[in-house]
């Protein structure tokens, strides 16, 4: 079954504490994008990936830190988490960025 | 800047009252636009993928279309189970971005 993967689903964490949000897909999708959902603000692209090691900063991605080793994974680094990243993230997929993208169950994020 | 704006933001509507709901944008060269369904502590679903004006998509009970400046997802004869919330997002020219809109919420009542 083609799928997109997060873990953890939920996590509650203090600030400062390093976290990792990991991302799987089983597609073979070259590209790869990271969001955070807040109410009122909609989805925003935090940072994506053409390939491997190809990646780009959305619109938010001050805090945050990606890394595309492998083209099947792509996961979130929170170095230093603050509480202003208190939010629902998700990863999505897709052959290229003009092709519809899959997303995952989602992450709900806690810093406190 | 790229903008998505989606309107209204929210929607109610009696079960088989037909609707519109819109999404303006202000991209430099579309290069795609796709709308979502989204449900409750869900990922976003993909619906219609639009490439460019006086295209059309169609699927059930809605249909998508494109001009220059916007698109519009026609909901007709809705049905309870088309309560959700509806993304419109797009893919601009100058680079690899997707802009979402925050989305339309709509609530169908039997």
């Amino acid at each position: 079954e083609a799928q997109v993967t997060q873990n953890p689903r939920y996590l509650i964490t203090v600030t400062g504490k390093k976290l990792t949000v990991t991302c799987s897909q089983n597609m073979n999708h070259e590209y790869m994008s990271w969001y955070r959902q807040d109410p009122g603000l909609g989805l925003r692209q935090i940072y994506y990936s053409m390939n491997v090691e190809v990646t780009d900063k959305g619109d938010v991605p001050e805090g945050y830190k990606v890394s595309r080793k492998e083209k099947r994974n792509f996961p979130l680094i929170l170095e230093s988490p603050s509480p202003n990243q208190t939010s629902l993230y998700f990863c999505a997929s897709s052959l290229t960025p003009g092709q519809p993208q899959h997303f995952g169950d989602g992450t709900r994020l806690s810093i406190l | 800047e790229d903008q998505v704006t989606q309107s209204p933001e929210a929607l109610r509507l009696q079960e088989g009252e037909s609707s519109s709901l819109n999404c303006s944008y202000t991209v430099s060269g579309l290069r795609g636009l796709f709308w979502y369904r989204q449900d409750p502590g869900k990922g976003p679903e993909f619906l219609f993928t639009l490439y460019s004006a006086g295209e059309e998509k169609e699927k059930e009970r809605l249909k998508a279309t494109l001009t220059k400046k916007e698109s519009f997802l026609h909901i007709t004869a809705p049905k309870p189970e088309d309560s959700a919330t509806y993304l419109c997002a797009v893919r601009a020219n100058r680079d690899d971005k997707i802009i979402f809109g925050k989305g339309t919420r709509l609530h169908i009542l039997p």
